[in-house]
């Protein structure tokens, strides 16, 4: 099984919002990962979380905040976004991250985010 | 930057092979070649990847050639749902594992 879930499918908030973006793995991954997708455009990454430790912050503006409480839990905190942070928020884990392997991410639904 | 070249798009016909071009003439000894699909407004599938050797699994096949400058994936009977955008990624370990996606290849499958 490679699933990775991500709740909830839809949300649209206003710029003075706060909300949160979830995901969830059960394959016993240790690394985590926040991309952000906007129309016609490929994904890019935000957040990498190895370990439950955030190993990586692509200079990800401090509105959105990651939370890693456990080791198949991911959360992204908005609040006070922007009209253009409207994206799809991708969420992905991988068996072990940036530890040395080139192991293989997979890949939720995501989330597809409109702030107005 | 994107260490691949794709061209933007190709068509096949429903049944045909389809084979996907990838340039990555920059690629170390230590990086493998991935690729991923996504569907329109889906999640990024993984399909394969591979180092040095061509690979296959049930969804493709990935030929690399021997100078490792350039790979191809190919789907051998490709049919409507393949309809996707292909994205080929050159990849390291450590440090250096971020998936960094290019433009990728608008795959259009036809009837």
């Amino acid at each position: 099984d490679t699933e990775v879930t991500q709740t909830p499918k839809h949300l649209v908030m206003g710029m003075t919002n706060k909300k949160s973006l979830k995901c969830e793995q059960h394959m016993g991954h240790r690394a985590m990962y926040w991309y952000k997708q906007k129309a016609k455009k490929p994904p890019e990454l935000m957040f990498v979380y190895s370990y439950e430790k955030l190993s990586i912050n692509e200079s990800v503006p401090s509105r959105f905040s990651p939370e890693c409480p456990n080791s198949s839990l991911l959360n992204l905190h908005l609040h006070a976004l922007q009209p253009e942070d409207s994206a799809l928020y991708l969420c992905a884990s991988s068996q072990y991250g940036t530890s040395g392997y080139s192991d293989t991410q997979y890949f939720g639904p995501g989330t597809r985010l409109t702030v107005l | 930057d994107a260490k691949t070249t794709q061209p933007p798009s190709m068509d096949c016909a429903e049944g045909r092979a389809a084979n996907l071009p990838c340039n990555h003439s920059t690629i170390s000894g230590n990086e493998y070649v991935y690729w991923y699909r996504q569907i329109h407004s889906q999640g990024p599938q993984y399909i394969i990847h591979g180092l040095k050797n061509n690979e296959t699994n049930e969804m493709a096949s990935l030929i690399i050639t021997e100078d490792r400058k350039s790979s191809t994936l190919i789907l051998p009977h490709a049919t409507l749902r393949d309809t996707a955008v292909y994205y080929c990624i050159v990849r390291g370990t450590g440090a250096n594992s971020k998936l960094t996606f290019g433009k990728g290849i608008t795959l259009s499958v036809r009837p």
